[in-house]
């Protein structure tokens, strides 16, 4: 079975750091484009970033909210997705989803986590 | 960045109904939209890529289609399980965005 399995949410003080990390199982990790996605309780989805395959050479792409202050990494040995959010805000609060970017759907999110959620409050 | 501005923002609809949900692009995105339901407490779910190529296992109910900058998702008949949040994402180029979401709730 194809799966997505989010961990590392909780609660965190502004200016506060969390690492989320997301196991990936049924599928060869190694081929895909990986996204984060989150979503504020009762509120739209936003795209956070990607970060591309080897063969793309783990090039990155992040939403301007979170540039500078997120990063995306991979470990294509351990079939896990990684997300380092240091300068946390109040405003990034959210449920955070692990996405994986269909090979065969020009990229569309074809397959996503339960999502974790990141409290960020003092 | 592009904008994708979704309409209706809500639609209160009844099994068997057509229902219709449009997307607007600020630029032309050449059919790179996607557009996913969301149930609530769940994840979303891929409908339609590619503005208007039916995921697999996807019900043939949905269509996509598109007409210069505005694109839509069709339900011919609406069916107890339809009524969610319904989500278009244009992946033409970055940031990837998200339109603001058409929620379907049952008249």
């Amino acid at each position: 079975e194809v799966q997505l399995v989010e961990s590392g949410g909780g609660l965190v003080q502004p200016g506060g750091s969390l690492r989320l990390s997301c196991a990936a199982s049924g599928f060869t990790f190694s081929d895909y484009y990986m996204d984060w996605v989150r979503q504020v309780p009762g509120k739209g989805l936003e795209w956070v970033g990607r970060i591309r395959n080897q063969a793309y050479i783990y090039t990155k792409e992040y939403d301007a909210s979170v540039k500078g202050r997120f990063t995306i990494s991979r470990d294509d040995s351990e079939n896990s997705l990684y997300l380092q959010m240091n300068s946390l805000r109040t405003e990034d609060t959210a449920v955070y989803y692990c996405v994986r970017a269909g090979l065969t759907t020009k990229y569309a999110l074809d397959v996503w986590g339960q999502g974790t959620t990141v409290t960020v409050s003092s | 960045d592009i904008q994708l501005t979704q309409s209706p923002s809500f639609l209160s609809a009844s099994v068997g109904d057509r229902v219709t949900v449009t997307c607007r692009a600020s630029q032309g995105i050449s059919s790179s939209l996607a557009w996913y339901q969301q149930k609530p407490g769940k994840a979303p779910k891929l409908l339609i890529y590619d503005a208007s190529t039916l995921q697999t296992g996807v019900p043939s109910r949905f269509s996509g289609s598109e007409s210069g900058t505005e694109l839509t998702l069709t339900i011919s008949s609406l069916q107890p399980e339809d009524f969610a949040t319904y989500y278009c994402q244009q992946l033409y180029s970055y940031p990837l965005t998200f339109g603001g979401g058409t929620k379907v709730e049952i008249k």
